[in-house]
């Protein structure tokens, strides 16, 4: 079965670190570009980063760019997001999500997601 | 940025009547060497990760039921629920993966 499984969310003080993992199953890990999208409560789904299939590239929204860092560990069938420098407003569902071989970019395996709340 | 804009934030329908989703991009999603449209659309229904529903602007997922059409090109799509049901009441979002800073609309909900 293809599934991706996040990991490592929590409650954080504003200004402290946490690092999400993803494991990744039934699928080839390294053929395909991944990403974080998170989902603050009751709002919309916003992109925060995505990775290239061999973790050569990667990018980030506005909003968590030089805070945030996407990796991967293809051996490991994992992905990773480091967070630093949390605010309040990164409080949110994070999913991990795969991104289809046919059209990167869209979504086809979504985890379930991990809460981080930010708050003192 | 590419700005995705959807109309309207929400809409009320009856089960067996068409429901309709507009999107707006602030540029052209269409990469014209690929004659493809860079643009997806998901569902999401409460407490569950969106399901990919359409990609390309107009391919539907395997598995998506039928009565899901997505349609346009350049910076205006649209998606077309052909008879509601009640399963389809959720959000949908649409999506674009033009360039390598993917961004989403900011949701439709859909309600019977």
């Amino acid at each position: 079965e293809v599934q991706l499984v996040e990991s490592g969310g929590g409650l954080v003080q504003p200004g402290g670190s946490l690092r999400l993992s993803c494991a990744a199953s039934g699928f080839t890990f390294r053929s395909n570009w991944m990403a974080w999208v998170r989902q603050a409560p009751g709002k919309g789904l916003e992109w925060v980063a995505n990775i290239k299939e061999d973790g050569s590239e990667n990018f980030y929204a506005d909003s968590v760019k030089g805070r945030f860092t996407i990796s991967r560990d293809s051996p490991q069938n994992s992905l990773f997001l480091q967070m630093d420098s949390l605010r309040a407003e990164d409080t949110a569902i994070y999913y991990c999500a795969r991104a289809i071989l046919q059209a990167a970019g869209a979504f086809d395996i979504w985890g379930q997601g991990t809460m981080v709340i930010v708050a003192s | 940025d590419i700005v995705m804009t959807q109309s309207p934030d929400s809409l009320t329908v009856s089960l067996g009547e068409r429901a309709t989703i507009n999107c707006k991009s602030s540029q052209s999603v269409l990469y014209t060497s690929y004659n493809k449209n860079f643009l997806a659309w998901y569902q999401q229904k409460p407490g569950q990760p969106p399901k990919l529903l359409i990609y390309w602007a107009s391919t539907r997922q395997p598995g998506v039921p039928d009565r899901f059409t997505g349609s346009g090109s350049g910076t205006d799509f649209t998606l077309t629920i052909s008879s509601l049901q009640a399963e389809d009441v959720a959000v949908y979002y649409c999506q674009q993966y033009y360039n390598s800073w993917w961004t989403f609309g900011q949701g439709t909900k859909v309600e019977i």
